[in-house]
């Protein structure tokens, strides 16, 4: 199944600052997935990042928020913007990987002060 | 809406011990159900995948059983150990979106 590296691991930002995350995949795939999971919840999906088109956000997501690069089949970001308190939460990309279910990169943990 | 579930929500047991999670869904239109594992502040570790097709899957001391009919799925640890405290989180592809669960949180107390 596919590997994926994301970084950083974590990071402490101020509020009013953005921050990006990346997601490098060892194989091409179609579909990225970035997800949220804040503190004690369980994952909700912010988008679908498609290459060669913009991505399909869900309910609550918004492009101006959570803008989202796919400048190729092995490559995506996420940036969290203008972070306020209640945006620290854990980040996930993943990746669906046919008959072996979907594979996550190892998380980023974002606290905003 | 797909609706997922994990029972219990938290779960503390002597190592040695075997023990069972559970996972139900409301929709049993769905391609599979994957297992995961997740450590605090980290990623998910994929554990187990059961196809729609199928009953079981084993992996080492995991087993994971799929009843797609009654919307229910369990998670087998035999012989526990302080190792697998983590988070176990049971998630379904519906095809057009991938549903998790609550999750469950173990601790194994040597």
């Amino acid at each position: 199944s596919a590997v994926i590296s994301q970084k950083p691991s974590r990071d402490i930002c101020q509020r009013g600052t953005s921050l990006t995350i990346q997601c490098q995949v060892d194989s091409q795939v179609t579909m990225m997935f970035w997800y949220r999971q804040q503190p004690g919840q369980s994952l909700t999906l912010i988008a679908t990042a498609n290459q060669g088109s913009e991505a399909t956000y869900e309910s609550g997501f918004v492009i101006d928020k959570f803008p989202i690069s796919r400048p190729n089949l092995t490559f995506s970001t996420l940036t969290v913007s203008n972070m306020s308190p209640e945006d620290s939460s854990i980040y996930l990309c993943s990746v669906g990987t046919g008959s072996y279910g979907y594979t996550f990169g190892s998380g980023t943990r974002l606290t905003v002060v | 809406k797909q609706e997922v579930t994990q029972i219990p929500a938290a779960l503390s047991v002597p190592e040695g011990e075997n023990l069972v999670l559970n996972c139900s869904f409301t929709d049993s239109a769905i391609y599979n159900l994957q297992w995961f594992r997740q450590d605090p502040g980290k990623g998910l570790t994929s554990l187990l995948l059961i196809q729609s097709s199928q009953r079981e899957q084993t992996s080492g001391r995991l087993n994971a059983s799929l009843d797609k009919s009654s919307g229910r799925s369990t998670l087998y640890i035999a012989a526990s150990q302080p190792g697998d405290s983590a988070t176990y989180l049971c998630a379904v592809d519906a095809g057009n979106q991938f549903y998790f669960g609550t999750g469950t949180s173990l601790t194994v107390i040597p």
